[in-house]
């Protein structure tokens, strides 16, 4: 129940193109969900969160959408660059507990 | 800029052999975390620190122990390394409010058991 689904496991995407990740969950208690970028050669950092009050969150070319029924939240990369290409991770957890519970991970390549 | 530092960037031990990763971070935040990272598998909690002294075991703590004496040092030991413990080992910090504040990952130590 504490499990983050996360796919695809990878994905290529031309340069201008939207890129599309998709993460479900099933513990109702989850109430943030951030996403993590990570570099090769270097930790994870936080691109963009949402709490479940909103529907979606954008951040530049970076959005979160959120589907509060069917549990599940995915990020959009719209105008995809090649700067882009890492491995994305979803994340949940609840509040009040430390422990964040993480995806499998995309990692995403954009492609000229 | 938060800096979480980890002692190694690669490391190559024998199986049996006792193992120290290291993770001092420069920001007094109150949590401190292991996680190790694979292929198909992302991130997976080992432990976690909410305290100096204070533990707790995440999703797969088998294998591994820690040590905070220090609040700004979170040491991770394989008392007995194995083949199976060959992966990527990442360090988190998290400021004293739970779960929807930041983490802070260090680069990662890569640990090769032989």
């Amino acid at each position: 129940q504490q499990q983050v689904k996360q796919s695809p496991q990878s994905l290529i995407v031309q340069k201008g193109g939207i890129s599309i990740i998709n993460c479900a969950y099933e513990n109702t208690a989850f109430d943030y969900f951030p996403w993590y970028q990570q570099f090769p050669g270097k930790g994870p950092a936080l691109l963009i969160a949402i709490r479940p009050d909103v529907s979606e969150k954008k951040e530049g070319r970076f959005t979160i959408s959120f589907n509060k029924s069917a549990k599940q939240f995915s990020l959009h990369i719209m105008d995809s660059q090649p700067g882009d290409s890492a491995t994305y991770f979803c994340a949940a957890s609840i509040r009040g507990y430390q422990k964040v519970t993480f995806g499998t991970g995309t990692k995403l390549q954009v492609i000229p | 800029d938060v800096k979480v530092t980890q002692s190694s960037r690669y490391l190559v031990k024998r199986t049996g052999e006792k193992v120290f990763l290291e993770c001092v971070q420069d920001m007094d935040h109150e949590n401190m975390f292991w996680y190790r990272q694979d292929p198909g598998l992302g991130l997976r909690l080992i432990y976690f620190s909410y305290d100096v002294k204070m533990k707790e075991k995440g999703d797969i703590p088998e294998g591994y122990s820690v040590s905070r004496e220090k609040k700004e040092r979170f040491s991770l030991i394989l008392e007995s390394a194995s083949t199976n413990q060959t992966s990527m080992y990442l360090c988190a910090i998290q400021r004293g409010r739970p779960s929807t504040d930041t983490q802070y990952f260090g680069p990662g130590t890569r640990l090769t058991v032989l």
